[in-house]
């Protein structure tokens, strides 16, 4: 594809429900990055993966976070439970083909009621 | 357009110098203004955050600075160690987020 996805745009849901967000990485791309940027605050990594080694979860603010990727493609990013902290711009990035810079998807603007 | 544009792209120096890193943008509506660094294959790794009322923010061997007027921010790293190689991002938010050019970094013994 021309870019890194992420469906869907905008998300508002009510306190204690489950969300999933979703990523599609650009076409190759090893790795895939998940961050994500509350207001008036800065960038905040979530969780890295690289290929088919075990996911970097050390940026996860609890349990309640949790993301998978399957086919080494595309990655879904779960949050259950949804609190009002939660409300954010959830980021997806992506890189690869001997380099690793990474290249940014939109965003998921998700609002939690 | 926003732009983001770091200098020097690329720098190399032996342990132990005090560096500049400088970032400079065109649109001085920035709400914040964050400096990363990004290692081979890791995610982005946050160091300082500027927000826009702010002048200055100094974490351990770190200090950041924020001139909107000049459109200008500094990351000044004290007493540079072989660790600190890697690349600096400065990433300025406007209603999105604006990428810097970067500035890739080798400190070696």
């Amino acid at each position: 594809g021309a870019g890194v996805s992420q469906s869907p745009s905008n998300k508002v849901t009510e306190k204690g429900k489950d969300v999933e967000l979703r990523c599609d990485p650009i076409s190759g791309h090893t790795a895939l990055y998940w961050y994500r940027q509350s207001l008036g605050q800065g960038l905040e990594f979530l969780i890295y993966f690289q290929g088919n080694s075990a996911p970097d979860k050390s940026g996860l603010p609890s349990d309640r976070f949790s993301a998978e990727r399957t086919g080494g493609s595309v990655s879904t990013l779960t949050i259950q439970r949804t609190q009002q902290e939660d409300s954010a711009v959830y980021l997806c990035a992506s890189s690869g083909g001997g380099t690793w810079a990474q290249y940014f998807g939109p965003g998921t603007r998700l609002t939690v009621l | 357009k926003q732009e983001v544009t770091q200098i020097p792209a690329a720098l190399s120096v032996p342990e132990g110098e005090n560096l500049v890193l400088n970032c400079s943008f065109t649109d001085s509506a920035i709400y914040n203004l964050q400096w990363f660094r990004q290692d081979p294959g890791k995610g982005l790794t946050s160091l300082l955050l500027i927000q826009s009322s702010q002048r200055e923010q100094t974490s351990g061997r770190l200090n950041a600075s924020l001139d909107k007027s000049s459109g200008r921010s500094t990351l000044y790293i004290a007493a540079s160690q072989p660790g600190d190689s890697a690349t600096y991002l400065c990433v300025g938010r406007t209603d999105k987020l604006i990428f810097g050019t970067g500035t890739r970094l080798q400190v070696f013994p």
